[in-house]
């Protein structure tokens, strides 16, 4: 079945740090790519997404870009914030239409200290 | 603005109690989703619902049940509550056809 690895962290940087989160994927055909952030005591918020090869996401810094050749999607930033502290999660979601639930890492945890 | 919202955010229950726990959206999707929310594992599928009526096991259904009797809500009940099941649960909902899921807020339960 479809399964999503991450790095778990927690992951602690300095203010202005660059980020990278690594991300891999198993899948059978062309899923779409998500990263999805949780702020403490919060619900979880899209920050990007790729649908398909060679796509690249983008939000509020962050980027990734959908490897199909290396099953990756890491997240990067070029410069953090304190107000960046959260759990970020890799997930996806299988080709075929439907309604098919996302399949989730288990969520890194990023601490960016000032 | 359209949301999600769940209640209750906090539940203590005992095991063997019947709880249910509601969802509600406003933003007229089709599709509806139960996932829990469990240190080490990420979220995981519960149920899914692609409309009124309809409704689908996911990766960890034993022991919830869901029923959709309109497009708005889809509560998650535990039929008989266990320890196992203290957990953080999360309601999401997408437009038919739109793979991007919208999560409420979620709710802390706790099952002594």
């Amino acid at each position: 079945g479809d399964s999503v690895t991450q790095m778990e962290g927690p992951v602690t940087l300095s203010e202005e740090a660059f980020l990278t989160i690594n991300c891999t994927y198993t899948a059978t055909g062309y899923p779409s790519l998500f990263w999805y952030v949780q702020y403490p005591g919060e619900g979880l918020q899209l920050l990007l997404k790729a649908t398909k090869a060679d796509d690249k996401g983008s939000n509020k810094g962050f980027e990734a870009t959908y490897r199909k050749e290396t099953t990756s999607f890491h997240l990067e930033k070029g410069s953090v914030q304190v107000s960046d502290s959260a759990v970020y999660f890799c997930a996806l979601r299988h080709s075929g239409g439907g309604a098919d639930g996302l399949t989730f890492g288990k969520g890194t945890h990023l601490i960016i200290q000032p | 603005d359209a949301e999600i919202t769940q209640s209750p955010r906090h539940k203590i229950t005992e095991t063997g109690r019947q709880v249910t726990l509601a969802c509600h959206q406003t933003w007229n999707h089709n599709n509806m989703f139960w996932y829990r929310q469990d240190l080490g594992h990420g979220l995981r599928l519960i149920h899914y619902s692609y409309g009124v009526q309809d409704t689908n096991k996911g990766e960890v259904s034993d022991g919830y049940s869901v029923s959709r009797s309109n497009t708005e809500d889809l509560p998650l009940t535990l039929e008989s509550a266990a320890s196992s099941q203290t957990s953080v649960y999360f309601c999401a909902s997408s437009e038919s056809g739109m793979d991007t899921q919208y999560f409420g807020p979620g709710t802390r339960l706790t099952v002594l």
